[in-house]
């Protein structure tokens, strides 16, 4: 049983950068992992993802340039960092696991229980 | 990359079918059969209802089905019972090699 565990809650100022960390347990750290995040109110939203097992990362547009995936194979777990937060980055981050069932789907199961990001001066 | 299109709300007795759109172009939805469709209730993370557009994952109620025609795709809920009312949210995989998610229907039982 694949679970995802995240790190608590972050209060950040506008301009700094935030480190989220995302373990691993239950199965062989060989995943695609995803994060996404989810403003207040609003739908999710696809921010990249990262091959744990060898490192490739892909990253929305979006947030190309002030985001990063990482991964410590060693500790099972990925981290994401995002720079130069401004108030509109205020959500809760997510970790998710790409679904699999006898091959890979492009969809995200399970999720993790989300880190909420608070920006404010 | 815009957001998909749904209804915001959807709202039905218990024990009917309700069905929830999801409109895209021919670049996400239309382009590959990876459509997934997730369940979100107040305060909790999203889950995984169905994927691949028609499939559901191990434990989730056969009450729940997908299809897509098009650039459209939709989530019926059958024999609506009282824990389906959350938010549901539909995404896809894209030509673009990104995901997208749609802007969200809120599912109210009456």
């Amino acid at each position: 049983q694949v679970q995802l565990v995240q790190s608590g809650a972050e209060v950040k100022k506008p301009g700094a950068s935030v480190k989220i960390s995302c373990k691993a347990s239950g199965y062989t750290f060989n995943y695609a992992v995803h994060w996404l995040r989810q403003a207040p109110g609003q739908t999710p939203e696809w921010m990249g993802w990262i091959n744990a097992a060898n490192g490739d990362t892909k990253y929305s547009q979006k947030f190309q340039g002030r985001f990063t995936i990482t991964r410590d194979t060693s500790a099972s777990t990925v981290y994401m960092e995002l720079s130069s937060l401004r108030s509109e980055d205020m959500a809760i981050y997510y970790c998710a696991t790409e679904y699999y069932s006898s091959t890979w789907h492009y969809c995200f199961d399970p999720w993790g229980q989300g880190t909420l990001v608070t920006v404010s001066s | 990359q815009s957001a998909l299109t749904q209804p915001a709300s959807v709202s039905g007795s218990p024990g009917q079918s309700i069905t929830i759109s999801c409109t895209g172009t021919s670049s996400d939805v239309g382009a590959y059969d990876y459509v997934s469709w997730y369940q979100q209730h107040p305060g909790r993370a999203p889950k995984l209802m169905i994927y691949d557009v028609r499939d559901r994952p191990s434990g989730v109620s056969n009450r729940f089905s997908g299809s897509k025609s098009g650039s459209t795709a939709s989530l019926t809920i059958s024999g609506l019972q009282a824990e389906d009312e959350a938010d549901y949210y539909c995404s896809s995989y894209t030509s673009s090699s990104t995901h997208v998610f749609g802007s969200g229907t809120k599912v109210t039982v009456l």
